[in-house]
């Protein structure tokens, strides 16, 4: 058990509705990033949000967007969803923003089928 | 992009058995991490090994780095069924601009049979 909960585990969306993603994170760490991994790959950085601000981004388009609130948990909102973006969405929190941050720590994921 | 590239895809031991995934990557990095996944869930940590040291333990656990070939090689000895799973190394680039994302492979897929 990481102590980051996720949810909803799963849900299906038709394509260009929009859907939220929830998160929050484990104890006293203030990052929160989210992954996406589509079936049989590795995970690909979406974003990451440090003290409630965005501080890296992957190479997503701008209809992936979060929020990070004041207790740190975080949201992940995808808008005109695509085909393509049916994928396990992973959220991962750690202790500090900066360039020497260590591991990451996992929740169970979001499952996103988009039809 | 995946940075790092797992070899081989996919493993098949029997119980006992020791097993090694190697994993090569791109760009510098300031350390190098292996995750596990069960099918279809969450990833956990096991180990993280940074860009000046050579070789880390951690129980049955035991990687090496290799920055002059930019590869490294997890080792799981006396293997169980229970470590059938996935898993995946990951990166942190040492440049200062992308040091906060981490960059995973396209992942081992083990398979320890009793």
């Amino acid at each position: 058990e990481t102590g980051v909960t996720q949810s909803p585990t799963h849900l299906i969306k038709t394509r260009g509705q929009q859907v939220t993603l929830r998160c929050s994170s484990q104890s006293g760490h203030n990052t929160v990033s989210w992954y996406q991994q589509a079936l049989g790959q590795g995970p690909q950085f979406i974003f990451q949000y440090y003290r409630e601000e965005e501080n890296g981004r992957g190479n997503f388009p701008p209809r992936f967007s979060g929020l990070q609130f004041p207790n740190y948990s975080s949201e992940l909102n995808v808008n005109a969803l695509e085909l393509d973006d049916s994928a396990l969405y992973l959220c991962a929190s750690s202790l500090g923003g900066g360039q020497l941050a260590g591991e990451l720590f996992f929740g169970e994921g979001s499952r996103l089928t988009v039809l | 992009s995946q940075q790092g590239e797992e070899d081989p895809q996919a493993l098949s031991i029997q119980e006992g058995e020791n097993a090694t995934m190697n994993c090569s990557y791109k760009t510098s990095i300031n350390n190098l991490q292996w995750y596990r996944q069960n099918s279809g869930r969450g990833l956990v940590h096991l180990i993280l090994i940074r860009s000046n040291e050579r070789e880390k333990h951690s129980g049955r656990l035991r990687v090496t780095l290799d920055t002059s070939k930019k590869s490294s090689s997890l080792l799981i000895t006396a293997s169980r069924a229970a470590d059938t799973a996935s898993y995946f190394c990951a990166t942190r680039p040492f440049s200062s601009g992308s040091a906060r994302q981490l960059t995973f492979g396209s992942g081992t897929q083990l398979t320890v049979l009793p």
